[in-house]
């Protein structure tokens, strides 16, 4: 079955900076790509999501980039702000089979 | 994007007894919801795929008698934490797809539970 790796597991950045985490996965059928922002005590939320069959895609301040070859796909958040502070997970999904990644926890110190 | 509203979102319960968490599709109609447990700091554990007018499918490891699912509507999944114990306290989290194969999966707010 499908696998998906996240790092880093925890990531620390200043207000304004740039944060990227990347998912690598391991079945070459999957197809779909998301990004879940999850708050303390409540669910994750959509942010952004791929297909496969786009190598980029951009939502403001947010975007993410897949490699199909390589079987991996990034999350790009740029001019971070406090708000964006949260655990970010990645998911790959084939047939509407979704497997998460373990999680990154993000800090954007003000 | 999609409303999917989970009830209660926190519930504290006796040890023995048995709590009932409802996840509701506001907006659109899921033959399938997805039923989901996290501890502290982890990722989603995925505990069954509930099917409306059919039996839930569950994860290996994860008890059907312990924790039943009631898909009994297009609308409506359920999760009943039977018998509860102090080792049941977790947060759920269920989740549901508009369409059929277009991937988006939305989730719930999530229940916390609390078993003294």
């Amino acid at each position: 079955g499908e696998n998906v790796e996240q790092h880093p597991s925890t990531l620390s950045v200043q207000e304004g900076d740039s944060a990227v985490i990347k998912c690598t996965y391991s079945d070459s059928a999957s197809n779909y790509f998301p990004w879940y922002k999850q708050e303390l005590g409540k669910g994750p939320q959509l942010i952004i999501d791929i297909r496969s069959n786009v190598g980029e895609k951009k939502d403001q301040r947010i975007a993410v980039t897949l490699n199909k070859t390589a079987k991996h796909f990034s999350l790009h958040i740029t001019e971070t702000q406090p708000e964006d502070s949260a655990v970010y997970f990645c998911a790959a999904s084939f047939n509407n089979d979704m497997r998460f990644g373990a999680g990154t926890r993000l800090t954007v110190k003000p | 994007g999609a409303v999917v509203s989970q009830h209660p979102s926190r519930v504290i319960c006796k040890s023995g007894t048995s709590v009932k968490i409802e996840c509701r599709s506001l907006d659109f109609q899921a033959t399938t919801m997805f039923w989901y447990r996290q501890f502290p700091k982890q990722s989603l554990m995925l505990m069954a795929t509930s099917n409306e007018g059919s039996k839930a499918t569950y994860e290996q490891g994860v008890e059907k008698d312990k924790f039943l699912i009631n898909h009994a509507s297009l609308t409506l999944s359920t999760l009943t934490v039977t018998s509860a114990h102090p080792e049941d306290s977790s947060f759920y989290i269920c989740s549901a797809r508009p369409g059929a194969n277009t991937g988006e999966l939305f989730f719930g707010e999530g229940s916390r539970l609390t078993v003294l």
